[in-house]
């Protein structure tokens, strides 16, 4: 197993514009995570599914983004209309439903909005 | 709301010395602390976790402490390596969801 993996690495687009983030978690992993890092800060939860279902979002998930986990494989994060703000390194993270101690990151997805 | 705060944003320490990386946190509820290592353009990285039934946990050279008591764990590092150079991130969750709330993250620079 190589591990999560993110796709596509960086992305740069213009203000108003919708990118579409995406997800390999680790497989059989039931728990994916993802997470907004800006600037100097910490990671900080957007949103988690257990096999496809979503079970969380968090405040900061406005109504522009959309994650899916079809199948409770691969992930998506949609994010629409982009503003400056949403610029940030985006992580996914999965976890094994048994064992929750630990989660393993993806490399991030680095999103500039110009 | 930050659950989890890590006061000191850059810590240098001498090649073979100790490092010693702080966090403290307000959520007594949390269950698992962790600390990830994160090197740039690169995910974080698991590195050691801690129950909250525990006070201590050791895996080579790194130990963490917890003290539930100030809300507060440390990371020590021992002997500290240039390959430690990296930014350490301060995490906890529950157990109901296992969501993790990071700290702001401690830049370690070990100097040879």
């Amino acid at each position: 197993d190589t591990g999560v993996s993110q796709d596509p690495r960086h992305k740069i687009t213009k203000r108003g514009q919708n990118v579409t983030f995406r997800c390999d978690p680790i497989s059989e992993h039931n728990r994916l995570y993802w997470y907004r890092q800006t600037l100097g800060q910490g990671p900080e939860f957007l949103t988690y599914f257990q096999n496809e279902a979503q079970l969380e979002k968090s405040r900061l998930l406005s109504d522009r983004f959309s994650a899916e986990r079809p199948k409770g494989s691969f992930s998506t994060l949609e994010i629409q209309r982009t503003e400056q703000g949403d610029s940030a390194m985006y992580l996914c993270a999965s976890t094994p439903n048994t064992i929750p101690l630990e989660q393993y990151f993806g490399p991030g997805t680095r999103l500039t909005v110009t | 709301d930050q659950q989890v705060k890590q006061n000191s944003p850059s810590l240098s320490v001498q090649e073979g010395r100790i490092s010693i990386l702080n966090c403290d946190y307000t959520n007594s509820m949390f269950d698992y602390f962790l600390w990830y290592k994160k090197y740039p353009a690169e995910g974080p990285t698991f590195l050691i976790s801690i129950s909250s039934i525990k006070d201590k946990n050791e895996d080579g050279r790194f130990t963490v402490f917890l003290n539930k008591s100030a809300k507060h764990l440390s990371l020590h590092i021992v002997p500290s390596q240039p390959g430690d150079s990296a930014v350490y991130f301060c995490a906890a969750y529950t157990s109901n969801d296992y969501k993790l709330s990071f700290g702001a993250g401690t830049t370690v620079t070990v100097r040879a």
